[in-house]
Protein backbone atom coordinates (compact mmCIF):
# COMPACT_ATOMS: atom_id res chain seq x y z
CA UNK A 1 0.00 0.00 0.00
CA UNK A 2 1.30 3.08 -1.18
CA UNK A 3 1.90 5.65 1.79
CA UNK A 4 0.73 9.70 1.91
CA UNK A 5 3.29 11.36 -0.59
CA UNK A 6 4.43 14.91 -0.50
CA UNK A 7 5.83 17.78 -2.74
CA UNK A 8 8.48 19.04 -3.19
CA UNK A 9 10.26 17.91 -0.23
CA UNK A 10 12.39 21.14 0.28
CA UNK A 11 11.67 24.70 -0.89
CA UNK A 12 14.04 27.70 0.05
CA UNK A 13 12.30 31.23 -0.79
CA UNK A 14 12.51 35.06 0.20
CA UNK A 15 10.15 36.41 1.98
CA UNK A 16 6.85 37.97 1.26
CA UNK A 17 7.22 35.15 -2.15
CA UNK A 18 4.45 32.70 -2.05
CA UNK A 19 4.63 29.00 -2.31
CA UNK A 20 2.71 25.93 -2.36
CA UNK A 21 2.65 22.11 -1.09
CA UNK A 22 1.03 18.79 -2.53
CA UNK A 23 -0.40 15.79 -1.01
CA UNK A 24 -1.62 12.76 -2.19
CA UNK A 25 -3.21 10.81 0.69
CA UNK A 26 -3.56 7.23 0.51
CA UNK A 27 -6.08 5.66 -1.53
CA UNK A 28 -9.76 5.67 0.23
CA UNK A 29 -8.75 7.89 3.27
CA UNK A 30 -11.66 10.58 3.59
CA UNK A 31 -9.69 12.68 6.20
CA UNK A 32 -6.99 14.75 5.26
CA UNK A 33 -4.62 16.96 7.91
CA UNK A 34 -2.45 19.70 7.18
CA UNK A 35 0.12 20.30 10.28
CA UNK A 36 3.03 22.40 10.85
CA UNK A 37 6.18 21.45 12.75
CA UNK A 38 8.19 24.43 14.03
CA UNK A 39 12.02 22.98 15.08
CA UNK A 40 11.97 21.99 18.59
CA UNK A 41 8.06 21.95 18.74
CA UNK A 42 5.52 18.90 18.24
CA UNK A 43 3.12 19.43 14.75
CA UNK A 44 0.54 21.68 15.52
CA UNK A 45 -2.66 21.08 13.28
CA UNK A 46 -3.18 24.06 10.46
CA UNK A 47 -6.33 22.13 8.60
CA UNK A 48 -8.73 19.39 8.51
CA UNK A 49 -10.50 17.68 5.77
CA UNK A 50 -13.16 15.31 5.55
CA UNK A 51 -13.46 14.41 1.86
CA UNK A 52 -13.29 17.75 0.48
CA UNK A 53 -15.23 20.00 3.05
CA UNK A 54 -13.09 21.62 6.30
CA UNK A 55 -13.63 20.25 9.46
CA UNK A 56 -11.49 22.47 11.57
CA UNK A 57 -9.23 25.02 10.22
CA UNK A 58 -9.67 27.30 13.78
CA UNK A 59 -5.37 27.48 13.51
CA UNK A 60 -5.07 28.25 10.17
CA UNK A 61 -3.36 31.86 9.93
CA UNK A 62 -6.11 32.73 6.78
CA UNK A 63 -4.50 36.11 6.00
CA UNK A 64 -1.56 33.95 4.33
CA UNK A 65 -2.57 30.56 4.11
CA UNK A 66 -4.94 28.51 2.29
CA UNK A 67 -5.79 24.97 1.44
CA UNK A 68 -8.22 22.96 -0.95
CA UNK A 69 -8.80 19.82 -1.09
CA UNK A 70 -11.04 19.21 -4.22
CA UNK A 71 -12.55 16.31 -5.37
CA UNK A 72 -12.20 14.81 -2.16
CA UNK A 73 -8.61 13.27 -2.69
CA UNK A 74 -5.22 15.59 -3.34
CA UNK A 75 -4.97 18.69 -1.64
CA UNK A 76 -2.81 22.20 -1.93
CA UNK A 77 -1.24 24.41 0.92
CA UNK A 78 -0.92 27.91 -0.17
CA UNK A 79 1.48 30.13 1.78
CA UNK A 80 0.79 33.96 0.54
CA UNK A 81 2.82 36.08 1.48
CA UNK A 82 5.29 33.93 3.14
CA UNK A 83 6.96 35.18 6.63
CA UNK A 84 10.62 34.41 8.35
CA UNK A 85 8.30 32.67 10.91
CA UNK A 86 6.89 30.12 8.34
CA UNK A 87 10.08 28.30 8.12
CA UNK A 88 8.64 25.03 9.37
CA UNK A 89 8.12 21.35 8.06
CA UNK A 90 4.79 21.12 6.54
CA UNK A 91 3.33 17.68 7.10
CA UNK A 92 0.04 15.83 5.69
CA UNK A 93 -1.62 12.88 7.18
CA UNK A 94 -4.48 10.73 6.10
CA UNK A 95 -6.71 8.56 8.14
CA UNK A 96 -9.82 6.51 7.79
CA UNK A 97 -12.84 7.62 8.29
CA UNK A 98 -13.68 7.84 12.01
CA UNK A 99 -16.55 6.04 12.21
CA UNK A 100 -16.43 5.07 16.32
CA UNK A 101 -15.22 7.76 18.80
CA UNK A 102 -13.57 4.07 21.10
CA UNK A 103 -11.66 3.11 17.63
CA UNK A 104 -9.25 6.10 17.40
CA UNK A 105 -8.28 5.96 13.85
CA UNK A 106 -4.70 5.73 13.44
CA UNK A 107 -2.81 9.28 11.06
CA UNK A 108 -0.53 8.30 8.45
CA UNK A 109 2.29 10.57 8.13
CA UNK A 110 3.90 11.71 4.75
CA UNK A 111 7.51 12.77 4.65
CA UNK A 112 6.80 16.04 5.07
CA UNK A 113 7.92 19.46 2.61
CA UNK A 114 11.04 20.98 4.74
CA UNK A 115 10.09 25.33 4.27
CA UNK A 116 12.98 28.04 4.52
CA UNK A 117 11.89 31.47 4.22
CA UNK A 118 14.87 33.82 4.26
CA UNK B 1 -8.47 21.74 27.63
CA UNK B 2 -6.72 18.99 26.98
CA UNK B 3 -2.75 18.86 27.02
CA UNK B 4 0.51 16.40 26.66
CA UNK B 5 3.78 17.71 28.45
CA UNK B 6 6.62 15.84 28.03
CA UNK B 7 9.51 15.71 30.55
CA UNK B 8 13.47 16.06 29.00
CA UNK B 9 13.47 16.70 25.57
CA UNK B 10 16.40 14.76 25.43
CA UNK B 11 17.17 11.44 26.51
CA UNK B 12 20.45 9.16 26.54
CA UNK B 13 20.38 5.90 26.84
CA UNK B 14 23.34 3.01 26.51
CA UNK B 15 22.39 0.40 24.10
CA UNK B 16 20.74 -2.61 25.96
CA UNK B 17 19.61 -0.37 28.80
CA UNK B 18 15.91 0.46 29.47
CA UNK B 19 14.43 3.56 27.58
CA UNK B 20 11.50 5.57 29.59
CA UNK B 21 9.96 8.67 28.18
CA UNK B 22 7.83 10.13 29.92
CA UNK B 23 4.37 12.01 29.41
CA UNK B 24 1.53 13.62 31.28
CA UNK B 25 -1.93 14.44 30.42
CA UNK B 26 -4.46 17.19 31.25
CA UNK B 27 -7.82 16.05 30.51
CA UNK B 28 -11.05 16.64 32.23
CA UNK B 29 -12.58 13.48 30.10
CA UNK B 30 -11.21 9.47 29.71
CA UNK B 31 -8.36 10.79 27.30
CA UNK B 32 -7.19 8.86 24.01
CA UNK B 33 -3.65 8.80 23.84
CA UNK B 34 -0.93 7.87 21.79
CA UNK B 35 3.02 8.08 21.16
CA UNK B 36 4.49 8.49 17.73
CA UNK B 37 7.92 8.44 16.60
CA UNK B 38 9.65 10.25 13.81
CA UNK B 39 13.15 9.12 11.95
CA UNK B 40 15.08 12.08 10.81
CA UNK B 41 13.68 13.62 7.65
CA UNK B 42 10.86 11.62 7.60
CA UNK B 43 6.85 11.70 9.20
CA UNK B 44 5.81 10.31 12.02
CA UNK B 45 4.96 7.22 12.23
CA UNK B 46 2.67 5.52 15.42
CA UNK B 47 3.96 3.43 17.63
CA UNK B 48 0.41 2.90 20.04
CA UNK B 49 -2.21 4.00 21.22
CA UNK B 50 -4.70 4.04 24.24
CA UNK B 51 -8.17 3.78 23.49
CA UNK B 52 -9.17 2.52 26.90
CA UNK B 53 -9.89 -1.49 26.36
CA UNK B 54 -6.56 -1.79 28.50
CA UNK B 55 -4.27 0.21 30.57
CA UNK B 56 -1.20 -1.69 29.17
CA UNK B 57 -0.51 -1.10 25.45
CA UNK B 58 2.06 -3.03 23.79
CA UNK B 59 3.27 -1.08 20.29
CA UNK B 60 5.66 -1.58 17.29
CA UNK B 61 9.34 -2.66 17.89
CA UNK B 62 9.13 -3.83 21.70
CA UNK B 63 7.41 -0.31 22.96
CA UNK B 64 4.60 -0.60 25.48
CA UNK B 65 3.17 1.90 27.66
CA UNK B 66 0.87 2.22 30.59
CA UNK B 67 -2.23 4.45 31.13
CA UNK B 68 -1.68 5.20 34.89
CA UNK B 69 -5.00 7.76 35.81
CA UNK B 70 -3.83 8.09 39.09
CA UNK B 71 -0.39 9.99 37.95
CA UNK B 72 -1.97 11.00 35.03
CA UNK B 73 0.57 9.42 32.85
CA UNK B 74 1.60 7.65 29.63
CA UNK B 75 5.27 6.46 29.78
CA UNK B 76 7.15 4.49 26.98
CA UNK B 77 9.30 2.19 28.34
CA UNK B 78 10.85 -0.32 26.33
CA UNK B 79 13.30 -3.06 28.32
CA UNK B 80 16.67 -2.93 25.72
CA UNK B 81 17.57 -0.17 23.21
CA UNK B 82 18.59 -0.70 20.13
CA UNK B 83 20.70 1.86 18.22
CA UNK B 84 17.84 1.94 15.58
CA UNK B 85 15.35 3.71 18.24
CA UNK B 86 17.56 6.74 18.17
CA UNK B 87 14.70 9.15 17.34
CA UNK B 88 12.33 11.59 18.26
CA UNK B 89 9.61 10.58 20.22
CA UNK B 90 6.42 12.32 20.53
CA UNK B 91 3.23 11.81 22.78
CA UNK B 92 0.01 12.93 22.02
CA UNK B 93 -3.88 13.14 23.21
CA UNK B 94 -6.95 13.20 20.93
CA UNK B 95 -9.55 15.72 21.00
CA UNK B 96 -12.82 14.41 19.72
CA UNK B 97 -14.34 17.39 18.25
CA UNK B 98 -17.41 17.20 16.50
CA UNK B 99 -17.04 13.59 16.21
CA UNK B 100 -13.27 14.33 14.41
CA UNK B 101 -10.88 13.43 16.38
CA UNK B 102 -8.03 16.09 16.35
CA UNK B 103 -4.33 15.38 17.83
CA UNK B 104 -2.52 17.65 20.45
CA UNK B 105 1.12 16.56 20.08
CA UNK B 106 3.63 17.54 22.90
CA UNK B 107 7.35 19.16 22.08
CA UNK B 108 8.53 15.68 21.60
CA UNK B 109 11.35 13.79 22.91
CA UNK B 110 15.02 12.66 21.29
CA UNK B 111 16.32 9.66 22.16
CA UNK B 112 19.66 9.28 22.08
CA UNK B 113 21.97 5.77 21.74
CA UNK B 114 24.81 5.03 22.30
CA UNK B 115 27.09 2.21 21.87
Amino acid sequence: EAGVAQSPRYKIIEKRQSVAFWCNPISGHATLYWYQQILGQGPKLLIQFQNNGVVDDSQLPKDRFSAERLKGVDSTLKIQPAKLEDSAVYLCASSPKQQDTRKQETQYFGPGTRLLVL
Amino acid sequence: AQSVTQLGSHVSVSEGALVLLRCNYSSSVPPYLFWYVQYPNQGLQLLLKYTSAATLVKGINGFEAEFKKSETSFHLTKPSAHMSDAAEYFCAVSLMNTGFQKLVFGTGTRLLVSP
